[in-house]
Formats: structure tokens, C-alpha cells, sequence
């Protein structure tokens, strides 16, 4: 289907483990973004991409990282959860920098226990 | 840095106009965006503005003076399904990260 998806849509895990959240959008935009959204805190940049091959951080960078080897996959891991990790996780992508909207996938609810 | 203010939570009735404000402190300025969030869903694009003045699309306006740092989204014959969180971004200048306010929860009631 044509849009923006994530997966998956829930998961919980233990404190230490790697996660992975995968990222997909089928319109070749150039710009994709992860963001974290907690109360009190609204929606926070984790990291973003310009291009394939081409990423840079965000404000809340730490523990995480990022790849993108092709334009459509931007895929968010967590190298050793943490319960602050905790949180609902929005991936985002962009025609262009700037002026352009971003469409937002559905999200990932993350639980860290 | 950047900073954004937005009120909370608000609340109106159904067929009335609401305005949900949004001030801005930046280094610099590079348009500014409103987003819809409706309770366990993603946010969806509402407008952008990048020079002063009213943009108008529908039942919807937004509003930016960039001297006073301030926007606001006006929401006319609001409707239940307009209850959600209302999203104030802007752009760091020289950079592609975009800067969200905390959101404004609005509750239309009958």
C-alpha cells in the first residue's frame, strides 16, 4: 500500500535488549525524521535523513541510532533499551526540507520494563 | 535555541470559533507549521506559514505576525470530530529540524 508505515505497531521489551523500529514510504520522498512523543513533552526529533546515506541527530539523539541505506527505509535502533525509553515513537517523511509537510506514520507504541 | 509556548488544553462548544495560540522564540525564523492530532493517531498537516498575514483553507485559518513571534490557528463552526491535540512546529533555521510545541488539547462539547 502507498504511504507510510511502521512496524511494529507495539512491542515491549526488557532493559538492555536491542530493538528495532522499521520505517517504509512508498512516495521516494528525499526527507524522513523519527520522532519520540511523551506527555509533558510533546513531539521531540530523535534523528533525521536527508538522502540515503545521509543522516544527522536531532535533540534527543542519545541511545539511538540510525541508518538508511536506501531512499524508502529509515530504520530506529535502540542499542540497550532504557525504561526512559519508554514512549510512543513516530516515524515521518518529507518531499523536501523546509516548506514541505511531513507525513507521519501511525507510530510505535515502545514499552521498556 | 528555540522555543515553543502553546496553552495547554482549551475548551469550546460545538458550532462556535475557537483560537489556539502558538509564540515562538527563535534564532531565526523559516516558516511555521500546524498539526492535528486526534487521541492514539499520528498528526496530520494542517498549514504552514512563512510570511505574515491569514491563510484561510476551509473552516480553518492561520495566522502569523513574524515581528511578535506568534501564530494562531482559528477553528470556525467547530465540529465534535475537531476535539484533538493541535500541534504549533517550526524550523531551526540552517537546519532540517523541526521544533514542536507541547500541543494544545482541544474539547468541543455539545
Amino acid at each position: 500500500d502507498a504511504g507510510i508505515t511502521q512496524s511494529p505497531r507495539y512491542k515491549i521489551t526488557e532493559t538492555g535488549r536491542q530493538v528495532t523500529l522499521m520505517c517504509h514510504q512508498t512516495w521516494s520522498h528525499s526527507y524522513m525524521f523519527w520522532y519520540r512523543q511523551d506527555l509533558g513533552h510533546g513531539l521531540r526529533l530523535i534523528y533525521y535523513s536527508a538522502a540515503a546515506d545521509i543522516t544527522d541527530k536531532g535533540e534527543v539523539p542519545d541511545g539511538y541510532v540510525v541508518s538508511r541505506s536506501k531512499t524508502e527505509n529509515f530504520p530506529l535502533t535502540l542499542e540497550s533499551a532504557t525504561r526512559s525509553q519508554t514512549s510512543v515513537y513516530f516515524c515521518a517523511s518529507s518531499e523536501s526540507g523546509g516548506a514541505y509537510e511531513q507525513y507521519f506514520g501511525p507510530g510505535t507504541r515502545l514499552t521498556v520494563t | 535555541g528555540q522555543n515553543i509556548d502553546q496553552p495547554t488544553e482549551m475548551t469550546a462548544t460545538e458550532g462556535a470559533i475557537v483560537q489556539i495560540n502558538c509564540t515562538y522564540q527563535t534564532s531565526g525564523f523559516n516558516g511555521l507549521f500546524w498539526y492535528q492530532q486526534h487521541a492514539g493517531e499520528a498528526p496530520t498537516f494542517l498549514s504552514y506559514n512563512v510570511l505574515d498575514g491569514l491563510e484561510e483553507k476551509g473552516r480553518f485559518s492561520s495566522f502569523l505576525s513574524r515581528s511578535k513571534g506568534y501564530s494562531y490557528l482559528l477553528l470556525k463552526e467547530l465540529q465534535m470530530k475537531d476535539s484533538a491535540s493541535y500541534l504549533c512546529a517550526v524550523r531551526d533555521p540552517g537546519t532540517y529540524k523541526y521544533i514542536f510545541g507541547t500541543g494544545t488539547r482541544l474539547k468541543v462539547l455539545a
